[in-house]
């Protein structure tokens, strides 16, 4: 399976854009690049995912580079409840629909 | 709202004894998976299931086993709880197509002394 390799954390300033970054270079034509988010106590939750397009929804956007080797997800305004761990995963089509979850990003935001 | 429910936020237990782990999706999803997460180590896959009776292992299935006997309901089985597997434990549900969103559950604290 293609793997994903993001920065260990971030930390981000209340109501400012924040920008996580996620590379995966190995990425076949037909993986589909998916965010998911961990809050506190909390189990994962689906922020959003994207094919080859930019896609953007009322969470956040994501960017995908045209050659595919990594996106960025957006967070245009954060705030202290997006502190959480934020995971790029490739999904490929397997049986199952599994998702590999890697070590993520924790995002801190800053008051 | 869908939902992915866990039969207990936090459950304590002793060394050797039997512990079910219930989870029960309201999505009609065929795919339902056990997670287990430790510090450091992320989500880690225990089981998961594709259908009513099936089931694969994931990555770290010994210890654990499950049952799917209808289609709503994943159940994670400790045969002989261990200190090793004082853990979160963490459900999930999702469809087929490569662009459904799995939806876990709330998680399960397990201390097992």
């Amino acid at each position: 399976d293609a793997k994903t390799t993001q920065p260990n954390s971030m930390e981000s300033n209340e109501e400012e854009p924040v920008h996580l970054p996620c590379n995966h270079s190995t990425i076949s034509g037909t993986d589909y690049i998916h965010w998911y988010r961990q809050l506190p106590s909390q189990g994962p939750e689906y922020v959003i995912h994207g094919l080859t397009s930019n896609v953007n929804n009322r969470m956040a956007s994501l960017a995908i580079a045209e050659d595919r080797k990594s996106s960025t997800l957006i967070l245009h305004r954060a705030t202290l409840r997006d502190a959480a761990v934020y995971y790029c995963i490739l999904s490929p089509n397997n049986a199952g629909n599994m998702l590999t979850f890697g070590g993520g990003t924790r995002l801190m935001v800053k008051p | 709202d869908v939902k992915v429910t866990q039969s207990s936020r936090y459950l304590v237990k002793r060394t050797g004894e039997k512990v079910f782990l219930e989870c029960v999706q309201d999505m009609d999803h065929e795919n339902m998976f056990w997670y287990r997460q430790d510090p450091g180590l992320g989500l880690r896959l225990i089981y998961f299931s594709y259908d009513v009776k099936m089931k694969e292992k994931g990555d770290i299935p010994e210890g654990y086993s499950v049952s799917r006997e209808k289609k709503e309901r994943f159940s994670l089985i400790l045969e002989s709880a261990s200190t090793n597997q004082t853990s979160m434990y963490l459900c999930a549900s999702t469809g087929w197509s490569p662009t459904d969103t799995q939806y876990f559950g709330p998680g399960t604290r397990l201390t097992v002394l």
